[in-house]
């Protein structure tokens, strides 16, 4: 059974188009995590969610917008998809205030053409 | 903000043992932790230190000075399947996690 999972794992699609990746968590945590991996490697955190509340928003684009239906989903919908976007997005999550391990999804591979 | 400093890349031989430090810089700080990333796959978690220290699980051993804003990780007994990106990450704050610029071990036989 999955801990962490996103889809889709490809994503591949036109600039403009408007684009939204899932991300669903069966450990019971009440913090999810988008993180954007570009071609370096580098690791950002876009936002951070408690118990369906964003607590962090870093300085993303308006045209990312995540939303959390409930604590164990966290989605992501990007709107006019732009050549910059490309990236492995990856969904996470976490327990507790001073949790100090984070689970990770298997990333959402975006190619924007 | 918060700022971590890692090697960009570092190699070694089956059977040796090597280093990766983390430099970091941060305006709350609660625990420095690693992370292995293997190519094309996601972050997984490898240890945590909140107080200064040497935490050992297993052949990876991390290490903690608070002082000095400064980590390692130690690796020994290198397998080829420990090629891998490894990262640190601090905690700044409440549901918070940034993460290092990365190091890419190489392991050759």
């Amino acid at each position: 059974d999955t801990a962490v999972s996103q889809t889709p794992k490809y994503l591949v699609t036109q600039m403009g188009n408007d684009k939204s990746i899932k991300c669903e968590q069966n450990l019971g945590h009440d913090t999810m995590y988008w993180y954007k991996q570009d071609s370096k490697k580098f690791l950002k955190i876009m936002f951070s969610y408690n118990n369906k509340e964003l607590i962090i928003n870093e300085t993303v684009p308006n045209r990312f917008s995540p939303k959390s239906p409930d604590k164990a989903h966290l989605n992501l919908h990007i709107n006019s998809l732009e050549l910059g976007d490309s990236a492995v997005y990856f969904c996470a999550s976490s327990q507790g205030r001073f949790n100090t391990e984070a689970f990770f999804g298997q990333g959402t591979r975006l190619t924007v053409v | 903000g918060q700022s971590l400093e890692q090697p960009s890349e570092v190699t070694a031989v089956e059977g040796a043992i090597v280093q990766i430090n983390c430099t970091y810089q941060t305006s709350g700080f609660y625990g420095l932790s690693w992370y292995q990333q293997h190519d094309g796959g996601a972050p997984t978690f490898l240890s945590y230190n909140a107080l200064d220290g040497l935490e050992e699980t297993g052949r990876f051993s991390s290490f903690l000075s608070r002082s000095d804003s400064y980590g390692y990780l130690l690796l020994q007994e290198l397998q080829m399947k420990d090629s891998a990106s490894y990262f640190c990450a601090v905690r700044p704050g409440f549901q918070k996690l940034v993460f290092g610029t990365g190091t890419r071990l190489l392991v050759s036989p």
